[in-house]
């Protein structure tokens, strides 16, 4: 089963939008990380947000956590055609060793 | 550095045949995985590997070996290829999980048996 689930499953948005998208798991994490991925590409890292931190920023990415809750978001400002991609959450429990990821969010930016 | 390389690219296989699915990484990572991603299902973990001469099972291990050598190889073997298997197989490393560091992935294995 997976411990993240992306929400929504697909986002259609013009260029220069926001783009949000949420991330819900399910048990105790020690961090969640993002990734993008491209058609036809393996995943690339954008960020990690770890237990204890609510919020973190990098370039037009901003990440917040909320632990209470068990859920992520991720927010892209001022999107671009290069943005467009799969996005993905995923998250280590507690003293473990695996990383599981929810199911993705498909982000087309049109220009 | 190459980081994650993968081969093959592409595979067909025949039911019932076996290969090996090759991982290589050149960061001198502790860490490495084998995930496959199917159409709305994500990334599974299959194996994953803490370092030379360890390796566990992930979520769906079943129809498949690994083993670690090498820091540097971490290959995947089909034992006999069935069209549920039909995927594309992605192999990752990184420093480590209890230290949050995150995964660099190869550009996976698009296998598809008949």
């Amino acid at each position: 089963s997976q411990q993240g689930e992306e929400d929504p499953q697909a986002l259609s948005i013009q260029e220069g939008e926001n783009a949000t998208m949420n991330c819900s798991y399910k048990t105790s994490i020690n961090n969640l990380q993002w990734y993008r991925q491209n058609s036809g590409r393996g995943l690339v890292h954008l960020i990690l947000i770890r237990s204890n931190e609510r919020e973190k920023h990098s370039g037009r990415l901003r990440v917040t956590l909320d632990t209470s809750k068990k859920s992520s978001s991720l927010l892209i400002t001022a999107s671009r055609a290069a943005d467009t991609a799969s996005y993905f959450c995923a998250t280590d429990k507690a003293a473990g060793n695996k990383l599981t990821f929810g199911g993705g969010t498909r982000v087309l930016v049109k220009p | 550095n190459a980081g994650v390389t993968q081969t093959p690219k592409f595979q067909v296989l025949k039911t019932g045949q076996s290969m090996t699915l090759q991982c290589a990484q050149d960061m001198n990572h502790e860490y490495m995985s084998w995930y496959r991603q199917d159409p709305g299902m994500g990334l599974r973990l299959i194996h994953y590997s803490v370092g030379a001469g360890i390796t566990d099972q992930g979520e769906v291990p079943n129809g498949y070996n690994v083993s670690r050598s090498t820091t540097e190889d971490f290959p995947l073997r089909l034992l006999s290829a069935a069209p549920s298997q039909t995927s594309v197989y992605f192999c990752a490393s990184s420093y480590g999980m209890m230290v949050g560091s995150p995964l660099h992935f190869g550009n996976g294995t698009r296998l598809t048996v008949t």
